[in-house]
């Protein structure tokens, strides 16, 4: 069966930077394309980009760009997102989710990870 | 502001039917038969209910339907049951920069 188990909970101060890891399994990692997507508390789902596992080739939100990086390792079918210059506004709950279809970005997300508390506080 | 417009809140009684609008423009919604819907639980992650405006994955019930008609996106929900009260995301690629872009979310209440 599918699954994507993400990283544990972080508390980081304002300025660091996070690095959430999401391990999948159940299905051919190199074949369907990642996204992340963050909740901050009480809010809507925020679209953050996504990664081509077997390329490597990523996607960012314009408002993440310069501030978000997307790697993969696929030895151990692991995508990585690290966010830097965190600030309070960056708290929220950051989601891994695998594409539905394979070798296409743009369709929908079918399965997803647990979710990973990111808390920016001094 | 999110890119896609979706009502913030609908209500219905069990075994009635509601839809629940998504609404964009000819750069997303519009331009690309690339919309999926969500159903999110409080404390839980999102689940897939609709993906390419109107195909239903494996495992979720044919209560759920979806469509699209220009740049408005529906989900329909028949016969509504106590377990579909939830918040609903619609999703839409686009053709701006940011090519991927989610609504603001729906409240659907089971009175």
């Amino acid at each position: 069966q599918v699954q994507l188990v993400q990283s544990g909970a972080e508390v980081k101060k304002p300025g660091a930077s996070v690095k959430v890891s999401c391990k999948a399994s159940g299905y051919t990692f190199t074949g369907y394309y990642m996204h992340w997507v963050r909740q901050a508390p009480g809010q809507g789902l925020e679209w953050m980009g996504w990664i081509n596992p077997n390329s490597g080739d990523t996607k960012y939100a314009q408002k993440f760009r310069g501030r978000v990086t997307m790697t993969r390792d696929t030895s151990i079918s692991t995508v990585y997102m690290e966010l830097s210059r965190l600030t309070s506004e960056d708290t929220a709950v950051y989601y891994c989710a695998k594409s539905v279809l394979p070798d296409l970005a743009a369709a929908g997300l079918d399965y997803w990870g647990q979710g990973t508390l990111v808390t920016v506080s001094s | 502001q999110s890119a896609l417009t979706q009502p913030a809140s609908v209500s219905g009684s069990p075994g009635q039917s509601i839809t629940i609008s998504c609404t964009g423009t000819n750069s997303d919604v519009g331009a690309y038969n690339y919309v999926s819907w969500y159903q999110q639980h409080p404390g839980k992650a999102p689940k897939l209910m609709i993906y390419d405006v109107s195909d239903r994955p494996s495992g979720v019930s044919n209560r759920f339907s979806g469509s699209k008609s220009g740049s408005t996106a529906s989900l329909t929900i028949s016969g509504l049951q106590a377990e579909d009260e939830a918040d609903y995301y619609c999703s839409s690629y686009t053709t701006s920069t940011t090519p991927w872009v989610f609504g603001g979310g729906t409240k659907l209440t089971v009175l």
